[in-house]
């Protein structure tokens, strides 16, 4: 059964680091590409990363969070995840992992809640 | 970077009735290998968003096939043919063609 469990949320000045992680089950992140997509309260989905091949090597991001943000993966813990840098109050909200297959998110996590607040 | 319209933002729908959502690309999504990199998804309260469509009109494994997609290269539609309480939520299109992937506003479908 496919699972991915997002954890490392929560509450962190602006200018602070957060490390999110997405722990998976019932499929090999070695093999799927991942993303993370996130959600800013009462607004809808914004993609942020995805990282799409067996290396590693193909990972693109979105212009906002260009250059703060960092994808990257255990295979060995099958775990994903999202180092987060230089954090501002736009970057508030659920941030959901989800699998890639057939060039969609496909199987997507519950999300944790990242609020970034003086 | 490729800009995804919706409309309607709002639909009230009667149970049992149908509806339609439309979903505008910036940019042509259609692929080399012949499909539509666009795909549609539904939030329902309180939950994560469920794929519901891929390349532009296959559906998901385990979605209601009252659920189906038409499309074009630039415009998209997803028609539900008799409107049911789960289908509450609301509904996204993403084009994932080209990162930076993006996402349409929302169309929230409400029952009357």
């Amino acid at each position: 059964q496919v699972q991915l469990v997002e954890s490392g949320g929560g509450v962190v000045q602006p200018g602070g680091s957060l490390r999110l992680s997405c722990a998976v089950s019932g499929f090999s992140v070695s093999y799927f590409g991942m993303h993370w997509v996130r959600q800013a309260p009462g607004k809808g989905l914004e993609w942020v990363a995805v990282m799409w091949d067996e290396n590693g090597q193909k990972i693109f991001y979105g212009d906002s969070v260009k250059g703060r943000f960092t994808i990257s993966r255990d295979n060995s813990k099958n775990t994903l995840f999202l180092q987060m840098d230089s954090l501002r109050a736009e970057d508030t909200g659920v941030y959901y992992c989800a699998r890639r297959a057939n060039h969609a998110p496909d199987k997507w996590g519950q999300g944790t809640l990242v609020t970034v607040s003086s | 970077e490729i800009v995804m319209t919706q409309s309607p933002l709002s639909l009230p729908v009667t149970p049992g009735e149908p509806a339609s959502i439309s979903c505008r690309s910036s940019q042509s999504l259609l692929y080399s290998n012949g499909y539509n990199y666009l795909n549609w998804y539904l939030q329902r309260p309180g939950q994560p968003p469920q794929l519901l469509i891929f390349l532009g009109s296959r559906r998901a494994s385990g979605v209601a096939d009252r659920l189906s997609a038409s499309e074009s290269a630039t415009d998209f539609t997803l028609r539900i043919s008799r409107v049911e309480a789960e289908d509450v939520g609301v509904y996204y299109c993403m084009q994932a063609l080209q990162p930076p992937y993006t996402f349409g506003q929302g169309t929230k479908l409400e029952l009357k």
